[in-house]
């Protein structure tokens, strides 16, 4: 069983700060995704990175695989209200013609203004 | 196109009562598959299916019956409901087993009393 862990586990910051949240696995990913979820709604993909050292900006949020492809990184720059929300890694298998993903349990931000 | 919907949005059930919960894509994918939510433990993957008439099962099955006799729709069956299947309920879908972007759903709450 591929298991993906996410540190932290909640993180509460005030507006204007920085933060990196990590994604950490003993297994090997094809891809790793990042997606958010907001209260009440289903996840929505952010990012998709598939080769080791990638680094993706989507506006101030950057992602990394590493180059091993067992671990993930998100930072976000100066963060705002709006970014508040559950993050979560999901790591795509590896080959095969059964694909799956494992999702990490998740980190919950709180922006606070 | 409507996406992914998931119906119904909220279900009360008593224990062993069945139901099912019924999952559409409009966007022609080929793969579809359920998730469950639960507080601490991230989004595990119930089962899933890579086209009409092939399923498979994922890290929690028992418990949980699927078809997929059409592309569009991917039901999910509750047999005989227990109290540790209260949960929120994501469907999702993708283009096929090489593009890995899995679009949700909005989700289904269920509580099995």
């Amino acid at each position: 069983t591929q298991l993906l862990e996410q540190s932290p586990q909640f993180l509460s910051i005030q507006e204007g700060e920085n933060l990196t949240v990590y994604c950490n696995s003993s297994s090997v990913f094809s891809s790793l995704q990042w997606y958010r979820q907001e209260p009440g709604e289903g996840p929505v993909l952010l990012v998709t990175v598939v080769t080791g050292g990638e680094v993706k900006k989507l506006k101030r949020l950057t992602f990394q695989f590493g180059d091993a492809r067992k671990d993930s990184s998100l930072h976000i720059t100066a963060a705002q209200t709006g970014d508040t929300g559950l993050y979560l890694c999901a790591g795509g298998a590896s080959g095969g013609s059964n694909y799956k993903l494992t999702f990490g349990k998740g980190t919950l931000l709180t922006v606070n203004p | 196109n409507a996406g992914v919907t998931q119906t119904p949005k909220f279900q009360v059930l008593k224990t062993g009562q069945s139901m099912t919960l019924q999952c559409a894509q409009d966007m022609n994918h080929e793969y579809m598959s359920w998730y469950r939510q639960d507080p601490g433990m991230g989004l595990r993957l119930i089962h899933y299916s890579v086209g009409a008439g092939i399923t498979d099962q994922g890290e929690v099955p028992n418990g949980y019956n699927v078809s997929r006799s059409t592309t569009e729709d991917f039901p999910l069956r509750l047999l005989s409901a227990a109290p540790s299947q209260t949960s929120v309920y994501f469907c999702a879908s993708s283009y096929s087993r090489v593009r890995e972007t899995q679009y949700f759903g909005p989700g289904t709450r269920l509580l099995v009393l």
